[in-house]
């Protein structure tokens, strides 16, 4: 079965320093996984996706995540946080067969101080 | 513009009052889903469709009934509300269901419920 475990609920960093969240993920095949942003009082907006291609994945505004199979991770990372980029941020995995939905992680919470 | 659009975005009922939330996409995507999100548990999956009159119970359907007569809608519907379904809830779509598995998944605004 598969599932994700974001390591941290809550990342605090400063201005312009770097920024990592963490994600486990688990998956008895080649998963689909991908990251979303939260911002207070939206919707959830895809930030980047692996596709299997590339182990190093670009997404929007900067961030960008690397798969690890031998470490089954797939951490998101900026080089420099912006104050816009306060947000919740949830690593999600696909189920696969017919269900094909998305399972969520729990959330990190990324405050940034200016 | 391509989107997922919920009404309503914020919603206060009483417990049993039957209530509806209305979901609409304008990509003419084939998959549709229903998650509601809690503090501490992210988003869990309640009801999904892979096509028109082709609806399934996802991880925690329990309390909540859906339909797909058109291709573009997918209403969520409580017959019975109880405070426990106080929640935030998403609807989201995407093309397919899992070919390919990559397909990203667009979101609703999401409407904010709360039961007394």
């Amino acid at each position: 079965a598969q599932s994700v475990t974001q390591l941290d609920s809550h990342v605090s960093v400063s201005e312009g320093t770097p920024v990592l969240l963490r994600c486990n993920y688990s998956s008895s095949y080649s998963p689909s996984l991908f990251w979303y942003v939260q911002h207070p009082n939206k919707g959830l907006q895809l930030l980047l996706k692996y596709t299997s291609a590339a182990t190093l994945v670009k997404g929007i505004n900067g961030f960008e995540a690397e798969f690890k199979k031998s470490e089954t991770s797939f951490h998101l990372t900026k080089p420099s946080a912006h104050m816009s980029d306060a947000a919740e941020y949830f690593c999600v995995v696909r189920r696969g067969g017919s269900q094909g939905n998305l399972i969520f992680g729990k959330g990190t919470k990324l405050s940034v101080k200016p | 513009e391509a989107q997922v659009t919920q009404n309503p975005r914020y919603l206060i009922t009483v417990t049993g009052k039957k209530l509806t939330v209305t979901c609409s996409q304008n990509m003419n995507h084939e998959y549709m889903s229903w998650y509601r999100q809690d503090p501490g548990l992210g988003l869990r999956q309640i009801y999904y469709s892979m096509n028109v009159e082709v609806t399934d119970k996802g991880d925690v359907p329990e309390g909540y009934k859906v339909s797909r007569k058109e291709k573009r809608n997918f209403p969520l519907i409580l017959e019975s509300p109880s405070p426990n379904q106080t929640s935030l809830y998403f609807c989201a779509s995407s093309l397919y269901s899992w070919v390919p598995m990559n397909t990203e998944a667009f979101f609703g605004q999401g409407t904010r419920l709360t039961v007394v």
